[in-house]
């Protein structure tokens, strides 16, 4: 059972530059976050997809946008790069059940973006 | 809102020495805390997690945790060190399960031979 992956593994960019990220989830979920970790830093929440909408977002300005495609993967766009933005991003996936059901959120290994 | 404060960027420990690694949070409703691992160049890994119930949890590679309410405090704990313990460890929290998770600034754990 593959479990989150995501591409590509590095990426370097030039500032003003466009970018997007690709997730695929764990196979049977169907909910994809997205985290932004700065060097030295705890990852940042920036938002989250359920049945193909925004479900919940973090304090990104709107250069931070997303989609999820019926197959429950999930692409990162990120416009007009600054320096700022270079950072690990985290996918995470999880089942999201009703009723109060907690189910482990799996993260994949990141994507390492540089924006020179 | 929630917030999470590790307290130790960096703690040192010898190998077969007692870990213990801080962590309080903050929540306006009783919280879904949890403890992550990370290694070099790697996502992150689930250690442990306290959603209701029992306060001490039991988590892989020996580590456990014991949430204290009245200290607003999940602090992480191993009996002794290994040298392949050596990582960045998160402390984490969530209002449910499910949701966004909120992240302290991490702690590196260096194992001394």
């Amino acid at each position: 059972d593959a479990g989150v992956t995501q591409s590509p593994t590095h990426l370097i960019k030039t500032r003003g530059q466009q970018v997007t990220l690709r997730c695929s989830p764990k196979s049977g979920h169907d909910t994809v976050s997205w985290y932004q970790q700065a060097l030295g830093q705890g990852p940042q929440f920036i938002f989250q997809y359920y049945e193909e909408e925004e479900r919940q977002r973090g304090n990104f300005p709107d250069r931070f946008s997303g989609h999820q495609f019926p197959n429950y993967s999930s692409e990162l766009n990120v416009n007009a790069l600054l320096l700022g933005d270079s950072a690990l991003y985290l996918c995470a996936s999880i089942l999201v059940q009703g009723g109060g059901v907690y189910n482990e959120q799996f993260f994949g290994p990141g994507t390492r973006l540089t924006v020179l | 809102a929630q917030s999470v404060t590790q307290l130790g960027s960096h703690v040192s420990v010898s190998e077969g020495a007692l870990v213990l690694l801080r962590c309080n949070y903050s929540s306006s409703v009783p919280p879904y805390l949890f403890w992550y691992v990370q290694y070099p160049n790697q996502g992150l890994q689930l250690l442990l997690k306290y959603t209701t119930g029992a306060t001490l949890v039991k988590g892989i590679n020996g580590f456990e945790a014991e949430f204290k309410k009245s200290e607003t405090s999940f602090h992480l704990t191993k009996p002794s060190a290994h040298m392949s313990d050596a990582a960045e460890y998160f402390c984490a929290v969530s209002l449910f399960g499910n949701e966004k998770l909120t992240f302290g600034t991490g702690t590196r754990l260096t194992i001394i031979p």
